[in-house]
């Protein structure tokens, strides 16, 4: 059973450009959380999808940030724009919340964005 | 206040010695509980869930103290291997998920 998947793992971009970063789930999951880490820092809640629908996005910056989680095909976390300050470490997780109660959130390994 | 809030040390240990890590929680209506442990510029790895009996994985001991809403857990016989960041991780209504701010630990030889 694959784990949570993203890509890319590294991504650099340009101020300015945009920025696409992608999560499978681990098969089975329908909950996605998105977290992002600044160096030295700790986790920080952005947004959390299920299928076809932003649960809770109190996380997010109002501006150039947006996800989504479409019914076929990976989540996605799109930042627009980007600037220097939006270089971390985004991390994305899933859950299930299934009848087995098996609430654990599992970690794909990042995608480090670094913005030039 | 914050939802979860951890002493983020660091700690630094002996090989060999016992060190324990505390977290408290704020929301009372809580319902699952979770030590992880985080390497340098990786992703976060669930250690333990954390059952209200109390639970123990070999060297690792978490207990839950629901009436005081603190989390602990116990490494004994610290490796060097068990260097990194324990992040306290707690589960409230709404499926969302709250992270403490990790405690770091240094095993010395």
């Amino acid at each position: 059973n694959a784990g949570v998947m993203q890509n890319p793992r590294h991504l650099v971009r340009r101020r300015g450009q945009e920025a696409r970063l992608r999560c499978s789930p681990m098969k089975g999951h329908s909950h996605v959380y998105w977290y992002r880490q600044l160096p030295e820092e700790g986790l920080k809640f952005m947004v959390y999808l299920q299928k076809e629908n932003i649960i809770d996005e109190s996380g997010m910056p109002k501006e150039r940030f947006s996800a989504e989680f479409p019914k076929e095909g990976p989540s996605i976390l799109r930042i627009q724009q980007v600037v220097r300050g939006d270089s971390a470490a985004y991390f994305c997780a899933s859950s299930s919340f299934g009848a087995d109660k098996s609430y654990e959130q599992y970690f794909g390994p990042g995608t480090r964005l670094t913005v030039t | 206040r914050k939802e979860v809030e951890q002493d983020p040390g660091p700690f630094n240990v002996p090989e060999g010695a016992t060190v324990a890590f505390n977290c408290t929680y704020s929301n009372s209506a809580s319902q699952s509980f979770f030590w992880y442990r985080q390497d340098c510029r990786k992703e976060p790895k669930l250690l333990m869930s954390v059952y209200s009996s109390g639970n123990e994985d070999g060297r690792f001991t978490a207990q839950l103290n629901r009436a005081s809403q603190y989390i602990s857990l116990l490494i004994r016989d610290s490796k060097l291997s068990d260097s990194a960041t324990y992040l306290c991780v707690v589960l409230t209504t709404g499926n969302q998920f709250y992270f403490g701010t990790g405690t770091s630990l240094t095993v010395i030889p």
